[in-house]
């Protein structure tokens, strides 16, 4: 069974890059498109992107000229950097598996999540 | 972007009751809609994709219907361990959007 684990630092600074990681375990990074969710507090779900490899990596419009989103397949971990973020940008970080089957798809399963907050 | 109208924000029920959520999309999504469960310190839970199909190992209670822009989430049987804020997710397009939630409670 695949499970996600979400880590980084739980303080960024304003102005600063947030990054996070995502361990996946119990299956392989390969051949998946892999995805970041946030979730502010008090707010509703927001996507933030999906990757599958450089070639294949799409970005919510709404964040695209800050995110950056990348996967080792040596360790089996994708990974979400954020750059120049605001106070607006405080919330809880999910990873997600971008399940594509040939009649629809979905985020399953996800990470528990990690918060992250910006402040100096 | 499509927009998410999800209903109610928030309802309170008693156990055994049928509990039903809706999801109204800006334009149709012909059947591109999931719904997760989410937990507070627990990973969300994808209960019902493609609108209608029942996730793996998901309690048969939970159904969803809908096509076009119009999607119900029904619970048949509230039970406790179903304390969550569920959310309604288009997959149709770019960028994939959420509704704003919708918070059950126990009466």
């Amino acid at each position: 069974q695949v499970q996600l684990q979400e880590s980084g630092p739980g303080l960024v600074k304003p102005s600063e890059t947030l990054s996070l990681t995502c361990t996946v375990s119990g299956g392989s990074i390969n051949s998946f498109y892999w995805s970041w969710i946030r979730q502010p507090a008090g707010k509703g779900l927001e996507w933030i992107g999906r990757f599958y490899n450089s070639a294949n990596t799409n970005y919510n419009p709404s964040l695209k000229s800050r995110v950056t989103m990348s996967v080792d397949t040596s360790k089996n971990q994708f990974s979400l950097k954020l750059s120049s973020v605001t106070a607006a940008d405080t919330a809880v970080y999910y990873c997600a598996r971008y399940y594509d089957s040939s009649r629809s798809n979905w985020f399953d399963p996800w990470g528990q999540g990690t918060l992250v907050t910006v402040s100096s | 972007d499509i927009q998410m109208t999800q209903s109610p924000f928030s309802l309170s029920a008693s156990v055994g009751d049928r509990v039903t959520i809706t999801c109204r999309t800006s334009q149709s999504i012909t059947s591109s809609l999931n719904w997760y469960q989410l937990k507070p310190g627990k990973a969300p839970k994808l209960l019902i994709h493609a609108a209608s199909n029942l996730q793996s190992g998901v309690p048969s209670r939970f159904s969803g219907s809908g096509s076009g822009t119009d999607f119900t989430l029904t619970i048949s049987s509230l039970q406790p361990e179903d304390i969550a804020t569920y959310y309604c997710q288009q997959s149709y397009s770019l960028p994939y959007t959420f509704g704003q939630g919708s918070n059950l409670e126990i009466k």
